[in-house]
């Protein structure tokens, strides 16, 4: 069972503050990491990709990977009211000869005005 | 850009009606994905099309299946639809299984 844990929240910023999301991972092999956001009601979107150790950015977003650790996190600098969302982690996996995404269950961050 | 399309919106049926999901994508990709969404459970995936003449099962499939009709729609069906498949339907689609998936709007199901 691959399994990708994130905790579920509400984590609860103040405006222009550093939010920072984790999650971890049980596959050793995954080589591809993915953060989405989803606003309530909405499909998920993707805001990062990230597929080799250490940091990507991204305007306000930053990715962090750590395949040794197995853990993988976002952070959201000067955060928005607009970044009020569940963020979801998501790991690729191989299995029956092709590759899927397995999805943590969330983060839901609050931004504080 | 339409990307990736699912209709309809929003659906309800009595237990034991049947119904089809569709979804199409026009973004060339190749592998095509159903997943269903409640609370607290995140995202589960149904199942999913590799390629263009393939399917396979995912985490939850039972009393669905699935139609990969051409490489742009892969379609789910309910024969016998059941309270506990009252859920939010997504599509997703991805040029490859380890790259990124881009979603459709959803279909908001219930299921009386």
């Amino acid at each position: 069972q691959k399994e990708v844990e994130q905790n579920s929240g509400p984590l609860s910023v103040p405006e222009g503050a550093i939010a920072s999301l984790n999650c971890t991972y049980s596959d050793r092999g995954s080589q591809s990491f993915f953060w989405y956001r989803q606003y309530s009601g909405k499909s998920p979107e993707l805001i990062m990709s990230i597929y080799s150790n250490g940091d990507k950015e991204d305007g306000r977003f930053t990715a962090q990977l750590n395949k040794a650790s197995q853990y993988v996190s976002l952070l959201i600098r000067d955060s928005q009211p607009s970044d009020s969302a569940t963020y979801l982690c998501a790991v690729s996996y191989s299995g029956a000869g092709s590759y899927q995404l397995t999805f943590g269950k969330g983060t839901k961050l609050s931004v504080i005005p | 850009n339409a990307g990736v399309t699912q209709t309809p919106k929003f659906q309800v049926l009595k237990t034991g009606q049947s119904m089809t999901l569709q979804c199409a994508q026009d973004m060339n990709h190749n592998s095509m994905y159903w997943y269903r969404q409640d609370p607290g459970m995140g995202l589960r995936l149904i199942y999913y099309s590799a390629s263009e003449g393939t399917t396979d099962k995912g985490e939850v499939p039972n009393g669905y299946n699935v139609s990969r009709l051409n490489k742009r729609e892969f379609s789910l069906r309910l024969e016998s639809a059941a309270p506990s498949q009252t859920s939010v339907y997504f599509c997703a689609s991805s040029s490859a299984g380890n790259q990124p998936q881009h979603f459709g709007d959803g279909t908001r199901l219930s299921i009386l």
